[in-house]
């Protein structure tokens, strides 16, 4: 299946450890890139590769892979990191790029 | 640093030709798939399809038979030409540059670069 999949929403406390995942078979020869959204912006790359962030993105968030799971983890979720997320990648047979869903992330 | 500026018509009728274009300032415009995605309202991202220096084209299927994306080297530009348009395809334009690379035995692609975003409304 050339299909990216996201809880539609998560929930965490400020201060807490959350996990968002994102499901899918290209995941198993794709790493998994993650952006941010914020209402009426461009998304912004939080995290790329095996576990790398650009410039400017606070190390609270990591990434990780398993099997045909990518998960986006921020240690200590702040105010500012309520968004919707995207994970993205490839379809390896197709060359076909990839989103999620998207999960709406909101910090209580 | 990395700019793309996107400019193109935001209202069409129904059956209308969209037309976008997305200039690219600094970096190598050779190197790297140049892409355009939308974000209908409310909803998530959608790949449309992207395109390398040289033309090398790549496109959804879904909507494949009415898109075409096209690169003007000389002035670090790519277009976006989406034919038959109609309310579906209301969204939120946008250009953004695609990287790619291979470590560990994966392989990554990623979009760190992106365009402002045009909403582009479709109504009669």
């Amino acid at each position: 299946s050339s299909e990216l999949t996201q809880d539609p929403a998560v929930s965490v406390a400020l201060g807490q450890t959350v996990r968002i995942t994102c499901q899918g078979d290209s995941l198993r020869s794709y790493y998994a890139s993650w952006y941010q959204q914020k209402p009426g912006q461009a998304p912004v790359l939080v995290i790329y590769g095996k576990n790398n962030r650009p410039s400017g993105i606070p190390d609270r968030f990591s990434g990780s892979t398993s099997g045909n799971t990518a998960s986006l983890t921020i240690t200590g979720a702040q105010a500012e990191d309520e968004a919707d997320y995207y994970c993205n990648s490839r379809d390896s047979s197709t060359n076909h790029v990839l989103f999620g869903g998207g999960t709406k992330l909101t910090v209580l | 640093q990395v700019q793309l500026q996107q400019w193109g018509a935001g209202l069409l009728k129904p059956s209308e030709t969209l037309s976008l274009t997305c200039a690219v300032y600094g970096g190598s415009f050779s190197d790297h798939y140049w892409t355009w995605i939308r974000q209908p309202p409310g909803k998530g991202l959608e790949w449309i399809g992207e395109i390398n220096h040289i033309g090398s084209t790549t496109y959804n299927p879904s909507l494949k038979s009415r898109v075409s994306i096209s690169v003007d080297t000389s002035k670090n530009q790519f277009s976006l030409k989406l034919r038959s348009m109609t309310a579906a395809d209301t969204a939120v334009y946008f250009c953004a540059r695609r990287e790619y690379n291979f470590w560990s035995g994966y392989y990554a692609i990623y979009f760190e670069y992106w365009g402002q975003g045009i909403l582009v409304t479709v109504s009669s």
